[in-house]
């Protein structure tokens, strides 16, 4: 199976400035990757698939890149509901597969 | 909107068994592909197991094949999955998703607690 790899696995920005998160993947995944956000308590919320296209709703702050095997979540403008876990997965290969998560805090 | 209430979960002993629910609403139920992912206290998402619209194709994660089975009833818009031979490995949150196992996963179900000890 594919095994993605996030880091860091926590992340201290402060509020208003800009976030940059990384997910690898162990073998090329082409676009097929998407990223999710989880607030505590909460299920996953999906932000963005084919690496960077944001689902419906989702703020333009919230920015993704990368193909093949890297790839990049960007936030910015930092708001405070921000401050909480990202899981990036991909899905060009069965199983899908999921990183183990990067905690972003409030630096 | 669709939105998906799992439920079904709680405490199991290590052998043992459960049935987990998950009742869907707000869209066509019977075209998508379901999903069920689980994530273990203070860790990441694993894939479990996906099946069809139609009910006739399914797929595992390794660490469950033959203990895990999912199945659908569309005339209840509910999709399932019977956990046998519990392990402490089991222990999870139980979410059921919409999402094939070679695409995104979107939306999910608010989880089911799954926790498996003597």
């Amino acid at each position: 199976e594919i095994v993605m790899t996030q880091s860091p696995a926590t992340l201290s920005v402060s509020p208003g400035e800009r976030a940059t998160l990384s997910c690898r993947a162990s073998q090329s995944v082409s676009d097929k990757l998407a990223w999710y956000q989880q607030k505590p308590g909460q299920a996953p919320r999906l932000l963005i698939y084919g690496a960077s296209t944001r689902a419906t709703g989702i703020p333009v702050r919230f920015s993704g890149s990368g193909f093949a095997t890297e790839f990049t979540l960007n936030i910015s403008s930092l708001q405070s509901e921000d401050f909480v876990v990202y899981h990036c997965q991909q899905y060009n290969q069965r199983p899908p597969t999921f990183g183990q998560g990067t905690k972003l805090e409030i630096k | 909107e669709a939105e998906l209430v799992e439920s079904g979960g709680g405490l199991a002993q290590p052998g043992g068994s459960l049935r987990l629910s998950c009742a869907a609403s707000g869209f066509t139920f019977s075209i998508y592909a379901l999903s069920w992912v689980r994530q273990a206290p203070g860790k990441g998402l694993e894939w479990v197991a996906v099946i069809s619209g139609n009910g006739e194709t399914t797929y595992y994660a390794d660490y469950v094949k033959g203990r895990f089975t999912i199945s659908r009833d569309n005339s209840k818009n509910t999709v399932y999955v019977q956990l046998n031979s519990l392990r402490a490995e089991d222990t999870a949150v139980y979410y059921c998703a919409i999402g094939s196992s070679v695409g995104w996963f979107d939306p999910w179900g608010q989880g089911t607690l799954v926790t498996v000890s003597s």
